[in-house]
């Protein structure tokens, strides 16, 4: 059953670049049924969507985010990467990864998370 | 961007009762809605896709309707476990997928 396990980078300094990997367990990443993505929530607060990877390298962004995110994918590796540059402490969250199903060649639901890290930004 | 508003914010239900939770688009997504659950320091599980559909493993005491731009999910008869947040989220067209705020459903 396929697991994702996001890495724990912990605290990020102001102005500083935030990276995460996602490693993808007992499926394949290069799947034509998926996507793969990353999911925030800051602390008490809800699910904001970063943006996703197709195998491919095909990528979608949010567009408040946009300047500032790189998602990446490592086939052979099979993970997936997040950077989120110039980093405030509006970027504080729990970072969950989660692949988002591929139906008719489109993004879906999220129907499988990551148990998610935390990243705090301060100096 | 299409805004997906939840109500109310926070729900008080006594266990055994049914929980109705709501959730509007700010336009139409036809049936591309997914709900999901949260308990405290987990990560979200997804309930329901396509608006109606439980996903594998779902208790079928949950179920999704509407279409367009309202929704509903819910709990017929609510269990100790069911005591958490919900969030829907569209996944209609082009992205951002964007959640709603979520809807604390809590003991009475």
């Amino acid at each position: 059953q396929l697991q994702l396990q996001e890495s724990a980078p912990g605290l990020v300094e102001p102005s500083e670049t935030l990276s995460l990997t996602c490693e993808v367990s007992d499926d394949s990443i290069v799947s034509v049924h998926s996507y793969w993505g990353w999911i925030r929530q800051p602390p008490g607060k809800g699910l904001e969507w970063i943006g996703n990877i197709y195998y491919s390298g095909t990528t979608s962004y949010n567009p408040s985010l946009k300047s500032r995110v790189t998602i990446s994918v490592d086939t052979s590796k099979n993970q997936f990467s997040l950077k989120l540059n110039s980093v405030t402490d509006a970027d504080t969250a729990v970072y969950y990864c989660a692949r988002q199903a591929r139906i008719a060649a489109t993004p879906q639901y999220m129907d499988v998370w990551g148990k998610g890290t935390t990243v705090i930004v301060s100096s | 961007e299409i805004v997906m508003t939840q109500s109310p914010g926070t729900l008080s239900v006594s266990p055994g009762e049914r929980a109705t939770l709501s959730c509007r688009a700010s336009q139409n997504i036809n049936s591309n809605l997914a709900w999901y659950q949260q308990k405290p320091g987990q990560a979200p599980r997804l309930l329901i896709y396509g608006a109606s559909t439980r996903a594998t493993g779902v208790p079928a005491r949950f179920s999704g309707s509407g279409s367009g731009t309202e929704f509903t999910l819910t709990i017929s008869s609510l269990q100790s476990e069911d005591f958490a947040v919900y969030y829907c989220q569209h996944y209609n067209n082009w992205p951002p997928w964007t959640f709603g705020q979520g809807t604390k459903l809590e003991t009475k």
